[in-house]
């Protein structure tokens, strides 16, 4: 089974800074690699998809890089609706999310 | 636009049973696959199952395997999981996903608002 590690597991961050999320396999899954964002009581969405792909109606914002076994989430400038949970997904080999990072006000 | 709607929650003792349903509109469901994802309380996301469009083909996680079966109807526009022997670590927001592929990678594209499964006695 492929394991996902997203680091850090928190984050503290204020409205305008730029936040990056990394999200490590346990072996390589090419770009099989998607983003989703969690709001409390409500579905993950879709953020990012095949590792750097946006969504359709995903703010310009949210970006995504890597390959491999290493990858990013960032958001260039963080806006208020921002601050949620956000888990990577490895399609490569069945399917695992990594454990979560919650985003939170500072 | 794309509406999923699960149903068939509420609270089980262990060993019991428990089906569940997902009610799609507004596409296509016979050509799409489609997913179970839980999540258990304060817990992340973990895929149970997934469902070829046709329903020939079907996988789940090692944690279900041989307890859960996902089955559809496509004259109904209907995803079903079937949970028998139920365990209290079933416990878990059910939630039904719609399955996508595009530039190399397959997806969860739309999420239903989920179903929560308690198993309790």
């Amino acid at each position: 089974d492929i394991q996902m590690t997203q680091s850090p597991s928190s984050l503290s961050a204020s409205v305008g800074d730029r936040v990056t999320i990394t999200c490590r396999a346990s072996q390589s899954i090419s770009s099989y690699l998607n983003w989703y964002q969690q709001k409390p009581g409500k579905a993950p969405k879709l953020l990012i998809y095949a590792a750097s792909s946006l969504q359709s109606g995903v703010p310009s914002r949210f970006s995504g890089s890597g390959s491999g076994t290493d990858f990013t989430l960032t958001i260039s400038s963080l806006q208020p609706e921002d601050f949620a949970t956000y888990y990577c997904q490895q399609s490569y080999s069945t399917y695992s999310f990594g454990q979560g990072t919650k985003l939170e006000i500072k | 636009q794309v509406q999923l709607v699960e149903s068939g929650g509420g609270v089980v003792q262990p060993g019991g049973s428990l089906r569940l349903s997902c009610a799609a509109s507004g596409f296509t469901f016979s050509s799409y696959g489609m997913h179970w994802v839980r999540q258990a309380p304060g817990k992340g996301l973990e895929w149970v199952a997934f469902i070829w469009s046709d329903g020939t083909n079907k996988y789940y996680a090692d944690s279900v395997k041989g307890r859960f079966t996902i089955s559809r109807d496509n004259s109904k526009n209907t995803l079903y999981l079937q949970m028998n022997s139920l365990r209290p670590e079933d416990t878990a927001v059910y939630y039904c996903a719609k399955a996508e592929f595009s530039s190399g990678s397959y997806y969860f594209d739309y999420w239903g608002q989920g179903t929560l499964v308690t198993v309790s006695s």
